[in-house]
């Protein structure tokens, strides 16, 4: 089986930076997504890693280290419209289907 | 928007009832993907289908099944409806192979 563990829930300030830092256990690792998700609304992709180091993106970029099982999203020059749920998700095996984390509520305030 | 589209957007309905769900993939994505999200458990996998045939089942009760038809649209049927049952229900598409998944707007079932 798979374990996620992630915070459930950060709070931080418009303008500033954020990580949201997710650890993972698994067998056969094949790649780790974040999806951001709006409350009541559909995830949305956000990043996939499969090699370790940095991928950047705009504001967002997100990190994996596979021999430590660790990933982190981190939110640059934070906009109110960043609050929502950020979702770390871990494919493994043969299986292209990825196993979602609970998620970490993020609340960005003024 | 993603492209994926599902129906309807809001169902309510009764214990012991029997649901169905649809989704429309991307145009062009055979791969189907059916999840449940509770407050409670988060997003839970539920099962695949890749052009027309079942690839992966997950988490998906006995009483609940899947099919996907040849146009790729897939339906997701609930039957012997639980209180428990109440969740948000997403479809996602993805061309196959490993890689992001777009997701429709989700499926909100009240069983009351």
């Amino acid at each position: 089986g798979q374990n996620i563990d992630q915070p459930t829930e950060m709070t931080a300030t418009e303008g500033a930076i954020v990580q949201i830092n997710c650890t993972y256990q698994t067998s056969g690792f094949n790649g780790l997504f974040w999806y951001q998700q709006h409350a009541g609304e559909a995830p949305t992709f956000l990043s996939y890693n499969v090699l370790d180091g940095l991928e950047e993106k705009g504001r967002f970029s997100s990190f994996l280290s596979r021999s430590k099982g660790y990933s982190y999203l981190l939110l640059k020059e934070l906009q109110m419209k960043d609050s929502a749920s950020y979702l770390c998700a871990v494919g493994s095996g043969g299986s292209y289907i990825p196993t979602f984390g609970r998620g970490t509520s993020l609340i960005v305030h003024p | 928007d993603s492209g994926v589209t599902q129906t309807p957007k809001h169902l309510i309905t009764a214990t012991g009832q029997r649901v169905t769900l649809r989704c429309s993939p991307r145009s062009g994505d055979l791969s189907v993907y059916w999840y449940q999200q509770s407050l409670d458990q988060g997003l839970q996998f539920l099962i695949q289908y890749y052009n027309g045939e079942e690839r992966a089942k997950g988490n998906i009760l006995e009483r609940f099944s899947a099919q996907q038809f040849p146009d790729l649209h897939s339906e997701l049927n609930l039957s012997s409806l639980e209180l428990g049952d109440s969740a948000l229900y997403f479809c996602a598409s993805s061309g196959g192979g490993v890689g992001e998944q777009f997701f429709g707007p989700g499926t909100r079932l009240t069983v009351l």
